[in-house]
């Protein structure tokens, strides 16, 4: 199992520009979730899927916006992006049973 | 006010000798804690968790204590090693199942020096 898979692993944007960051998880987990950390701060959940076809806001939403497009897939999309948004992303899904978070490896974000 | 704080923020110590991260909490209802440890660049990984009743927790050399009645944990490392150097992160879960109550703590940045 690859477990919890993101693209791509580094990004440089200009202010305005768009993109959208990939995750994809083969552990059949139910619930993903998109965390972005900065120095000196604790993950921040920006948005989370319980299940395929549900989104809801986390903790830091604004500017992104989210698509889960099956059980396996969640993207994060920065329609446009600002410097504040620079930041490490990390993706997560969680197993039913212990509530286990698995991580993938991050998107190191720059936007200048 | 963090719900989770972490301390200290960062420590440097020599290869071999132990060390103790705290973390304190005040998320409630609590349903379990956890710490992580995340290399330079990677994501965090599970390193043990705790359910309200359990005291304390083993992964080989990693101790994880639990006070409930203070909300307080700890992890301890015993004989460190070069390898011991990340940042270990505490992670809090309220009882109900929404994500939103799964509050992560900013981390200790551990140094191990040979």
């Amino acid at each position: 199992n690859a477990g919890v898979t993101q693209t791509p692993k580094f990004q440089v944007l200009k202010t305005g520009q768009s993109m959208t960051l990939q995750c994809a998880q083969d552990m059949n987990h139910n619930s993903m979730y998109w965390y972005r950390q900065d120095p000196g701060m604790g993950l921040r959940l920006i948005y989370y899927s319980a299940s395929e076809g549900t989104t809801d806001k986390g903790e830091v939403p604004n500017g992104y916006n989210v698509s889960r497009l099956n059980k396996r897939e969640f993207s994060l999309r920065l329609e446009s992006a600002a410097p504040s948004q620079t930041s490490v992303y990390f993706c997560a899904s969680i197993s039913r049973d212990q509530g286990e978070q698995y991580f993938g490896p991050g998107t190191r974000l720059t936007v200048t | 006010k963090n719900q989770v704080e972490q301390s200290p923020q960062s420590l440097i110590i020599l290869e071999g000798k132990n060390c103790t991260l705290q973390c304190n909490y005040t998320v409630s209802p609590f349903s379990n804690l956890r710490w992580y440890k995340q290399d330079t660049g990677r994501g965090p990984v599970s390193l043990t968790i705790m359910t309200f009743s359990e005291n304390t927790k083993s992964n080989g050399r990693y101790t994880a204590t639990l006070d409930a009645d203070t909300k307080q944990s700890s992890l301890h490392i015993t004989a460190s090693q070069l390898s011991d150097s990340a940042s270990y992160i505490c992670v809090v879960r309220g009882l109900y199942s929404s994500a939103s109550k799964i509050i992560f703590g900013s981390g200790t940045r551990l140094s191990i020096r040979p």
